[in-house]
């Protein structure tokens, strides 16, 4: 059964600090990884996907990396900002699952003045 | 222009009633999605339909029926709502399931069912 496991569950950091969010996952078939965020009573906005046949992925102060030996996937977010302040969810889609997104539970992340 | 819109946002109906929550994407997708949130926060999937065709049916009460009357709009209509049933559900939609083709899946804002 495939586990998407999202560490730390939460994160305060300052103003202008790296966020790292990472993901893990235990299905080595994976045909790709999106990272969203999601702003509290409101849906979820797509920030990257990874296919399974690529390391990386980068989106301005985003980058998102893919290692699938390991099964862990990690989002840095440069110089963070008050905006920022979310939760941030990572989903695999397996090779075999027609499209169908397994969600980690996310990191609440908030970022202080 | 909004790309995936659900009506309505939000839902407040007492047990046993039969409810339903529409959803269309304007993308040019082939195929759509149905997920659930619960009160943990936690996203799961019920349904998906790729060019109106049922392709994923989750282990789902079967109070829940979707509907798909063309490749731009996914309903769920919920028969005899109970309690349990409250959740926020979100409907989304990715380009299609081919091999080779990205998954990336947009979502709609959500509509926060309140079972009384």
């Amino acid at each position: 059964k495939q586990e998407v496991t999202q560490i730390p569950a939460a994160l305060s950091v300052p103003e202008g600090e790296n966020l790292v969010l990472n993901c893990s996952f235990t299905d080595s078939a994976i045909y790709n990884l999106q990272w969203f965020r999601q702003d509290p009573g409101k849906g979820l906005t797509s920030l990257l996907l990874i296919q399974s046949s690529q390391r990386e992925q980068t989106s301005g102060r985003l980058n998102a990396s893919l290692d699938k030996s390991s099964g862990r996937s990690t989002l840095y977010i440069a110089a963070s900002q008050p905006g920022d302040s979310a939760t941030y969810l990572c989903a695999f889609c397996s090779t075999d699952s027609w499209g169908k997104l397994q969600f980690g539970a996310g990191t609440q992340v908030v970022v202080t003045p | 222009d909004t790309a995936v819109s659900q009506t309505p946002k939000y839902l407040v109906t007492q047990m046993g009633n039969d409810k339903s929550i529409k959803c269309e994407q304007n993308l040019g997708h082939d195929t759509m999605y149905w997920y659930k949130q619960d009160s943990k926060k936690f996203l799961k999937i019920m349904f998906s339909y790729n060019n109106k065709e049922l392709i994923i049916n989750e282990t789902v009460p079967n109070r829940f029926s979707p509907k798909s009357p063309d490749k731009a709009h996914l309903n769920l209509h919920i028969n005899s709502l109970e309690l349990g049933d409250s959740a926020v559900y979100f409907c989304a939609s990715s380009l299609g399931t081919g091999q080779g083709i990205p998954y990336e899946q947009y979502f709609g804002p959500g509509t926060r069912l309140t079972v009384t």
